[in-house]
C-alpha cells in the first residue's frame, strides 16, 4: 500500500508570493491533517479535513488555508509569504474518525527568501 | 488547550544501553499517546502507541508506559543500536478529530 505522498518536496519562494502544497493520503484514508514543523516551534497543527470538511483548525493566521477533494486528496495554500513561513510542511492521513492515529508523508520543505 | 512537555531534549547513549524519554500532558481527558521517530530528511514515523485504558505496551525492543494519575508516559528503548539514532516525538490526543499535540522532541544519539 502506498504511503502518504506530498508534492513538491522542496520549493523556494520570495516574500509576498503564494504557495500551494499537495497531499495524497493512503488509499482508503478519509482524514488528512497538516502540520508545520520548525526548529523553534516544533510540530504545530494547522488543520484537519474529513470528507471535504474542515474539522479542526490550529492557531494560524488566515493566510494559511486548505481544502480537500472528493478523492480525499488535499491541498494547503499560504498567501503573502513571510520569512517566518519557512518550514517543513507535513501532511498526515488517518484511517478513522477521531482515533488520533496519523501516518505522515515526507513533507514539503518551503524556503522563503 | 492541551500541553505536552518532553524530556530530555537530547540524549546520548552507548550502543547496547537503554534509553528512556519522558512526556507529561496537561489534559486528563487525553486518551491516546503515540510516539514517532523522525530520521533526517524524512517525515515522522509512528513506532508505538498506547491508549488510556492500558498501562504498558511492548513491541520487541521498544515499550511505552502510561501513568494516567500522574499524567505522564514514557518511551523505553532497550539494547539500543546506531540505527535508533533519530529525533523522537511524543504526542497526545483528545476526542477532537485526529488532532495531536506534540512534545518538543528528543534527539537520541547512539554511539557505536
Amino acid at each position: 500500500k502506498a504511503g502518504v505522498t506530498q508534492t513538491p518536496r522542496y520549493l523556494i519562494k520570495t516574500r509576498g508570493q503564494q504557495v500551494t502544497l499537495s497531499c495524497s493520503p493512503i488509499s482508503g484514508h478519509r482524514s488528512v491533517s497538516w502540520y508545520q514543523q520548525t526548529p523553534g516551534q516544533g510540530l504545530q497543527f494547522l488543520f484537519e479535513y474529513f470528507s471535504e470538511t474542515q474539522r479542526n483548525k490550529g492557531n494560524f493566521p488566515g493566510r494559511f488555508s486548505g481544502r480537500q477533494f472528493s478523492n480525499s486528496r488535499s491541498e494547503m495554500n499560504v498567501s503573502t509569504l513571510e520569512l517566518g513561513d519557512s518550514a517543513l510542511y507535513l501532511c498526515a492521513s488517518s484511517p478513522g474518525q477521531g482515533t488520533g492515529e496519523l501516518f505522515f508523508g515526507e513533507g514539503s520543505r518551503l524556503t522563503v527568501l | 488547550g492541551e500541553n505536552v512537555e518532553q524530556h530530555p531534549s537530547t540524549l546520548s547513549v552507548q550502543e547496547g544501553d537503554s534509553a528512556v524519554i519522558k512526556c507529561t500532558y496537561s489534559d486528563s481527558a487525553s486518551n491516546y499517546f503515540p510516539w514517532y521517530k523522525q530520521e533526517l530528511g524524512k517525515g515522522p514515523q509512528l513506532i508505538i502507541d498506547i491508549r488510556s485504558n492500558v498501562g504498558e505496551k511492548k513491541d520487541q525492543r521498544i515499550a511505552v508506559t502510561l501513568n494516567k494519575t500522574a499524567k505522564h508516559f514514557s518511551l523505553h528503548i532497550t539494547e539500543t543500536q546506531p540505527e535508533d539514532s533519530a529525533v523522537y516525538f511524543c504526542a497526545s490526543h483528545l476526542n477532537a478529530g485526529n488532532m495531536l499535540t506534540f512534545g518538543g522532541g528528543t534527539r537520541l544519539m547512539v554511539k557505536p
